[in-house]
């Protein structure tokens, strides 16, 4: 079975550009997550949707960033504008139900000159 | 609000030798779940091992295993017979069991890097 999927592996883009990361998650998950690691905060939660709903967006750093999930088998994380503060590794996870464990995708390299 | 300490940012193991990663956490709630998750060169997060809470017996997979001490709030993770593809930055996370939202948020340590020697 496949696991999660992201895409693009890798995007590199200008200050002030939109950004859109995407994920297919684990066939049969109910529950998707967006993560962002990065050097100085570490791994930190930022959307979590559970059945295609957003239950906790606490973690979104600010308007600049929206989460959708329009069906059980996709959702997009957006960055519009970008800024080079938001340059991070950015994974998706989903688990069976939000109990569950959470299994990781490759990972979005995200770099913003 | 839960905390995840790692307070070895680096390890080093000879090969087939043994090495216990340290993790402590902090709660106020009874019922949770522990993780350890792997993180190679590639950035691709593995799990390794997962403890719930409410079991007394230690996790084990393979030559992965764990030493959960509750009241200690104490989470090691030992590995056993070092393989060079045991090299990774391995991370400690908690998760609670309780909540719509805060039961299925992964909190993490900081990491620890792991080398393995030949």
């Amino acid at each position: 079975d496949a696991g999660v999927i992201q895409s693009p592996r890798h995007e590199v883009t200008e200050m002030g550009q939109e950004v859109t990361l995407r994920c297919k998650p684990i066939s049969g998950h109910n529950s998707l997550f967006w993560y962002r690691q990065t050097m100085m905060r570490g791994l930190e939660l930022l959307i979590y949707f559970n059945n295609n709903v957003p239950i906790d967006d606490s973690g979104m750093p600010e308007d600049r960033f929206s989460a959708k999930m329009p069906n059980a088998s996709f959702s997009t994380l957006k960055i519009q504008p970008s800024e080079p503060r938001d340059s991070a590794v950015y994974f998706c996870a989903s688990s069976y139900t939000r109990q569950e464990t959470q299994y990781f995708g490759p990972g979005t390299r995200l770099l913003v000159l | 609000a839960q905390t995840v300490t790692q307070s070895q940012p680096e390890m080093s193991v000879q090969e087939a030798e043994t090495v216990t990663l340290s993790c402590t956490y902090d709660t106020s709630e009874s019922d949770y779940y522990l993780f350890w998750y792997k993180q190679p060169p590639s950035r691709q997060m593995i799990l390794v091992i997962r403890q719930e809470a409410y079991k007394q017996q230690n996790a084990t997979e393979n030559r992965f295993s764990v030493n959960f001490q509750k009241a200690a709030k104490s989470f090691s993770l030992k590995i056993s017979d070092s393989q060079l593809g045991d090299a990774a930055m391995y991370f400690c996370a908690y998760r609670s069991a309780r909540g719509e939202t805060s039961g299925s948020r992964l909190t993490f340590g900081e990491g620890t890097q792991l080398t393995v020697n030949p």
